[in-house]
């Protein structure tokens, strides 16, 4: 099975900062790679898919990046929305196995 | 409105048996696959199961394999997860997701997701 890491797993930064998250696999997995966000108490939502594609409606300062093993998700300029958990989620065997990342929690400082 | 309902969840106890039900509307259901999502209290998601738009095909992670059953009724617009043997490990708010899949660009990730059923199980 693909084990899938992520660092860090909390961050603590301020609105305007520049925020990298990264997310590895345990072997190479092309781009079948997707990046969520997730608000407590909310279902998560689609924010990047295939590495590196942005989903309609997510504002353009997120971006994704990567792809094989190692893969990034950069919010630009961090805004008040945006603190919250982000996971990934990789699909290289989909529809065997779907399995996220443990998560990175992005707080305020 | 492109919209996923979950419904079913509640306290069981360990060994009990419970059927959740996602209603799905705005969307042509017959033409996705779906997901079962789970999260255990203050834990990260978890992938549980999928099945194909047609139901010919059903996968599911390790720890549920000969427990739970996804199913579908295209006619209803329907999702289901039956769930049997239930553990306190089983514990969790569940979610059911319209799956993208691969595609040429590569994974499309799930798109559109309920609001989750929370399952307890417990004594």
């Amino acid at each position: 099975d693909i084990q899938m890491t992520q660092s860090p797993s909390s961050v603590s930064a301020s609105v305007g900062d520049r925020v990298t998250i990264t997310c590895r696999a345990s072997q190479g997995i092309s781009s079948w790679l997707a990046w969520y966000q997730q608000k407590p108490g909310k279902a998560p939502k689609l924010l990047i898919y295939a590495a590196s594609s942005l989903q309609s409606g997510v504002p353009s300062r997120f971006s994704g990046s990567g792809s094989g093993t190692d893969f990034t998700l950069t919010i630009s300029s961090l805004q008040p929305e945006d603190f919250a958990t982000y996971y990934c989620q990789q699909a290289n065997s989909f529809p065997r196995d779907s399995g996220f990342g443990p998560g990175t929690k992005v707080d305020i400082k | 409105e492109v919209q996923l309902v979950e419904s079913g969840g509640g306290l069981v106890q360990p060994g009990g048996s419970l059927r959740l039900s996602c209603a799905a509307s705005g969307f042509t259901f017959s033409s996705y696959w779906m997901s079962w999502v789970r999260q255990a209290p203050g834990k990260g998601l978890e992938w549980v199961a999928n099945i194909k738009q047609d139901g010919s095909e059903k996968y599911y992670v390790d720890s549920v394999k000969g427990r739970f059953t996804i199913s579908r009724d295209n006619a209803k617009n329907s999702l289901y997860l039956q769930m049997n043997s239930l553990r306190a490990e089983d514990t969790a708010v569940y979610y059911c997701a319209r799956d993208l899949g691969r595609r040429p660009l590569g994974y499309y990730g799930m798109d559109v997701w309920g609001q989750g059923t929370t399952v307890t199980v417990s004594s």
